[in-house]
């Protein structure tokens, strides 16, 4: 069955730390892996895509990971600022048919 | 451009009620969806459309309808609401189809049926 997989639910840390959020999937044939930030009463927004070649790949503070082999991404947020506090979702798309599964999301939230 | 718009952005509807809710886009995106968010899950494809004309169900179709009459504009129609179908409800848009290009999500309706 695909599924995605997101840890922690939810997060809290200090403005200026670093954090690191996970996600497992089991989606196969493996297309792409996307990480979203959404807002509170907003719609999600993309912040990065990685195919099944790439490791890394970077937008501004925010660096997401990707090992194929043991289906694991990670992303991770640097010098966090208040304006990070949102849900990070991570979405995997599969090869057939067009399908696409988003995880649950991660709650994360910076304190001043 | 105004990217996804949706109207309206909170409802309360009684049980067995129908209401509309609007999409549209303005990025002449060949693709539309409908997801819902229930609190906890991640989100659930409803519909699709590939294009003016042109709609198929998703992964949770039942209890719901669209049309797609125009490229800009995909309505979500409820019939008869429940309160199962209390949720966040999210339209986005795509160049191509979903998995392979990046989707715009409008702001959300919020819904609640009592």
């Amino acid at each position: 069955k695909n599924q995605v997989e997101q840890s922690p639910q939810s997060l809290i840390i200090l403005e200026g730390k670093n954090c690191t959020l996970q996600c497992n999937y089991t989606v196969s044939p493996f297309s792409n892996l996307r990480w979203y930030k959404q807002d509170t009463g907003r719609g999600p927004v993309s912040l990065t895509i990685m195919t099944f070649s790439e490791n890394t790949k970077s937008n501004g503070r925010y660096t997401a990971t990707l090992d194929a082999d043991t289906k694991q991404s990670s992303l991770h947020i640097t010098a966090s600022q208040l304006s990070d506090s949102a849900s990070y979702i991570c979405v995997v798309s599969a090869k057939s048919a067009s399908k696409i599964i988003f995880g649950s999301g991660t709650r994360l939230s910076i304190r001043p | 451009n105004a990217g996804v718009t949706q109207t309206p952005k909170f409802r309360i509807l009684k049980i067995g009620q129908s209401m509309t809710l609007q999409c549209t886009q303005d990025m002449n995106h060949n693709y539309m969806y409908w997801y819902r968010q229930d609190p906890g899950m991640g989100l659930k494809l409803i519909y699709y459309s590939v294009g003016a004309g042109i709609t198929d169900k998703g992964e949770v179709p039942n209890g719901y309808n669209v049309s797609r009459s125009t490229t800009e504009d995909f309505p979500l129609r409820l019939e008869l609401a429940a309160p199962s179908q209390t949720s966040v409800y999210f339209c986005a848009s795509s160049y191509s189809r979903q998995g392979e290009d990046t989707q715009y999500f409008g702001p959300g309706t919020r819904l609640t049926v009592l």
